[in-house]
């Protein structure tokens, strides 16, 4: 059965900071992995898809890598702003039969403080 | 272009009642997902449906049971309520069960407390 745990569980930082936030997951047999955003009380807003084949994605300031083979993902934030104070959350899509599903971690909460 | 779309927003629900929570997906999507969340808690795959089909279940009993309709749209029906089921229900809409470029897309979810 997939697992997916994320380290840490929670992270305060003063503003500016550049931030590396971690994934790992149990069965290297995925689709793809994807990196979201939850404020709270809301949905998920997807920040960053890498599919398994490929090794980093970037979007602004944001970077995240794969590596399959070992089960880990890191999420990289440069220069961080309050505005993203927020819980993120990593989840694999999964191969075989249970193709499509997505398996999350329990997230890391972030915040970031003038 | 809307996303994906839950409705309602909140809900309060007393034990033993049944509640029915929809979803309409992005524009061009063909396959719904949902998800429970608790608090403090990742998302939890309830199940999922494509072409009007329950292709996947998660570990919930039956009274967690839903609908596609063919215009892609999805309903989720709980019976039964328990304290257990308060928790943010989160649709998500995909391509091909999410087995693209695109990933998924998710709503802004539909809180449920059960009194």
């Amino acid at each position: 059965k997939q697992e997916v745990t994320q380290i840490p569980a929670a992270l305060s930082v003063p503003e500016g900071e550049n931030l590396v936030l971690n994934c790992s997951f149990t069965d290297s047999a995925i689709y793809n992995l994807q990196w979201f955003r939850q404020d709270p009380g809301k949905g998920l807003t997807s920040l960053l898809l890498i599919q398994s084949s490929q090794r980093e994605q970037t979007s602004g300031r944001l970077n995240a890598s794969l590596d399959k083979s070992s089960g880990r993902s890191t999420l990289y934030i440069a220069a961080s702003q309050p505005g993203d104070s927020a819980t993120y959350l990593c989840a694999v899509v999964a191969r075989g039969s249970t193709l499509g599903r997505l398996y999350f971690g329990r997230g890391t909460q972030l915040t970031v403080w003038p | 272009d809307a996303g994906v779309t839950q409705s309602p927003t909140h809900l309060i629900k007393t034990r033993g009642q049944q509640v029915t929570l929809r979803c309409s997906p992005k524009s061009g999507h063909d396959t719904v997902s949902w998800y429970q969340q608790a608090l403090g808690q990742g998302p939890q795959f309830i199940f999922q449906y494509y072409e009007e089909e329950e292709r996947q279940r998660g570990n919930f009993p039956d009274r967690f049971s839903g609908h596609q309709f063919p215009n892609y749209s999805s309903e989720l029906n709980v019976n039964a309520l328990l304290l257990g089921d308060s928790a943010l229900y989160l649709c998500a809409s995909s391509l091909a069960g999410g087995t693209t470029n695109y990933g998924y897309t998710f709503g802004s979810g539909t809180r449920l407390t059960v009194v």
